[in-house]
């Protein structure tokens, strides 16, 4: 069974970068794409990007200046860095694997973890 | 781009069936297909239907969808509501960039 898991700080100062890993186990990192994807508090799903395994990349046009993932296939892991973050970057980060047959959707995804931003 | 529109909540009684819209702003709702995702109070999502009408093994059959081009929309139904039903629906789809686009949400109350 597939698992996901977020990491990173939950409290980020306002203008600094937000940093969160997700570590994939009980399958590999390989030929999928991994999303990411927030929810503000008691608000919607909000689609940040997904990255490929071999590092290609599809962002939000809304956060694409501020968003850069990588992926690390040695360690089964991606990452999202998201910067000059402001109050309106508080949320629930979910990561989540994208799988592309005749159609892509997002069938695993980790529980998500609250980041705050705050001085 | 375009957005999905769902409404913001519906609500029924158990045993009874109830159905979900997402209508689609622009281009035809048949261009991609539409994803169906269930998230509980203080869960992740979970998908519950895939490729407009297609079941993830281990969801119930009590779950169904089907697009409607007339109406540019796409519909969830759940039918012989169950109060574990009680949750928030997401519609999902992607554009032509490949770019994911999710609907509002819609609160499902089962009282």
């Amino acid at each position: 069974q597939v698992q996901l898991q977020e990491s990173g700080p939950e409290l980020v100062k306002p203008s600094e970068t937000l940093s969160l890993t997700c570590t994939v186990s009980g399958g590999s990192i390989s030929s999928y794409y991994w999303s990411w994807i927030r929810q503000p508090p008691g608000k919607g799903l909000d689609w940040i990007g997904y990255i490929s395994y071999s590092g290609s990349t599809n962002y939000n046009p809304s956060l694409k200046s501020r968003v850069t993932m990588s992926v690390d296939t040695s360690k089964n892991q991606f990452s999202l860095k998201l910067n000059s973050v402001t109050a309106a970057d508080t949320a629930v980060y979910y990561c989540a694997r994208r799988t592309c047959g005749g159609v892509c959707y997002l069938d695993y995804w980790g529980q998500g973890t609250l980041v705050t931003v705050s001085s | 781009n375009f957005m999905l529109t769902q409404p913001h909540s519906v609500s029924e009684s158990p045993g009874k069936t109830v159905t979900i819209s997402c209508t689609r702003s622009s281009g035809s709702i048949a261009s991609n297909y539409v994803q169906w995702y269930q998230q509980r109070p203080g869960s992740a999502p979970t998908t519950v239907i895939y490729e407009d009408n297609q079941r993830p093994s281990g969801v119930p059959d009590r779950f169904s969808g089907s697009i409607d081009s007339s109406s540019n929309s796409a519909s969830l139904t759940i039918s012989g509501l169950k109060t574990e039903d009680e949750a928030d629906y997401y519609c999902q789809s992607y554009d032509s960039s490949n770019q994911d686009v999710f609907g509002g949400g819609t609160k499902l109350t089962v009282l």
